[in-house]
């Protein structure tokens, strides 16, 4: 499997706070991508990136931003967390866009 | 994007042949048809792709058509551990994006 780490693994956090989700890769692919997951709808893109400094939003970029300083990092910044933002959140990595290599998830609550 | 309509969730036993169906009307020229797997609690991961004909691994076939508008994810003699979410995709590999519908849930009984 491919080197694809997110951390934190699990967060509680307190409505209005910013967080950062990290992901990290090891395979010097060139695109990542953030998802979220909730019952009821599946996997939703949020953002992604297509190298260095290139990112565009995805289906559901509201309320997030993202940045990609160096191939390896992805970082996923929620600048101030709402209850609705209570997901599971993924990260993926692939080398071209028809195969993605996916982390374990970070659950977030926000409380 | 092409979009994709599969069912929601199927049921099967232990030992059957399990064929996943996928529609995909409005697939491109350069599209190509990959299917993922999620086990609870992981993430996706990539278990078949295709662009036309017969496509198989030691995972599973994906028989798709010579119209491509559709496409069927077989997997032989399934067992218990194959219980999980499976997603049909479609796209080239000229779109940056990698968009996930809500998938079929595939639940094994004994």
């Amino acid at each position: 499997d491919a080197g694809i780490t997110q951390s934190p693994r699990h967060k509680v956090t307190e409505t209005g706070t910013p967080v950062t989700l990290r992901c990290h890769q090891t395979e010097n692919h060139r695109y990542m991508y953030w998802y979220r997951q909730d019952p009821g709808h599946g996997l939703r893109l949020i953002h992604y990136s297509y190298g260095v400094k290139d990112t565009d939003k995805g289906e559901v970029s509201d309320g997030y931003s993202v940045s990609r300083s160096k191939t390896e990092d992805f970082l996923l910044t929620l600048e101030s967390a709402t209850s609705s933002q209570t997901s599971v959140y993924f990260c993926a990595s692939g080398q071209s866009n028809t195969e993605a290599f996916f982390g374990q998830g970070t659950r977030l609550t926000v409380v | 994007l092409a979009k994709t309509t599969q069912p929601i969730s199927m049921d099967s036993y232990e030992g059957q042949e399990v064929n996943i169906t996928c529609s995909h009307n409005n697939i491109a020229t350069n599209d190509y048809i990959t299917w993922y797997q999620q086990f609870p609690s992981q993430g996706p991961r990539f278990i078949i792709q295709g662009y036309k004909t017969k496509v198989t691994n030691e995972v599973a076939s994906l028989f798709i058509p010579a119209d491509r508008k559709s496409s069927t994810l077989s997997l032989p003699r399934v067992s218990l551990s194959d219980t999980a979410v499976y997603y049909c995709l479609v796209g080239d590999e000229r779109d940056d994006k990698i968009i996930f519908g809500k998938g079929t849930r595939l639940h094994i009984l004994p």
